[in-house]
């Protein structure tokens, strides 16, 4: 199973600020099939980018992704209140698919 | 709109059984695979199962093998996962979650999810 290590483990920010959270896995991930979501508290978590740098629909532009192979990298380029939440990378190039442990944004 | 909402969550005693339901709407639910993703408390995330659009192919994570089974009744728009033997470990919230890709063969990412099912294994 491919592990994702995400870090930092915890961000305390400001609105208005930009931020760039980590994702890197164990092996290369095949045709760079790594998704980012979203979870805030008591809710279910929302996808915000799959193919490593698709946006999904509805995703405001803020948010962006970059990477490859082991490396990738979710960019929220000025936060907003809502975007204070835990934000989870998952890989779905090898089964069985697998999840890192989520980078949390808290206000500062 | 997509529409997932999962029942039949509850506290059940070591060594029980569950069947967990997700009523599916809002998409033509026989063309998309599904999942089971569940959260353990505080915990990340963890997927349990994936089945084929078509009901032809299941895959279920190692720590769900040989205790839990999902299944889907295209015919009612729902998808099921029976849990037997359940453990202290399987506590947590169980989502369903819509595969992205339409009439895929193999699971990919999770593009819509209910609200969850809580689960709770304890005696």
């Amino acid at each position: 199973e491919i592990v994702l290590t995400q870090s930092p483990g915890t961000l305390s920010l400001s609105p208005g600020e930009r931020v760039t959270l980590s994702c890197r896995a164990s092996q290369p991930i095949s045709n760079d099939y790594l998704a980012w979501y979203q979870q805030k508290p008591g809710q279910a978590p929302r996808v915000l980018i799959y193919g490593a740098s698709g946006r999904a629909t509805g995703i405001p532009d803020r948010f962006g992704a970059s990477g490859s192979g082991t490396d990738f990298t979710l960019t929220i380029s000025r936060l907003e209140p809502e975007d204070f939440a835990v934000y989870y990378c998952q890989q779905y190039g090898t089964s069985p698919c697998s999840f890192g442990l989520g980078t949390k944004l808290e206000i500062k | 709109q997509v529409l997932l909402v999962e029942s039949g969550g509850g506290v059940v005693q070591p060594g029980g059984s569950l069947r967990l339901s997700c009523a599916a709407s809002g998409f033509t639910f026989n063309s998309y695979g599904m999942h089971w993703v569940r959260q353990s408390p505080g915990k990340g995330l963890e997927w349990v199962a994936f089945i084929k659009y078509d009901a032809t192919k299941t895959k279920h994570a190692d720590s769900a093998q040989g205790r839990f089974t999902i299944s889907r009744d295209n015919s009612k728009g729902t998808l099921y996962l029976e849990m037997k033997s359940l453990r202290g470990q399987d506590t947590g919230v169980y989502f369903c979650a819509k595969d992205a890709w339409k009439l895929g063969a193999i699971p990919s990412y999770f593009d819509s999810w209910g609200q969850g099912a809580l689960v709770t294994v304890s005696s």
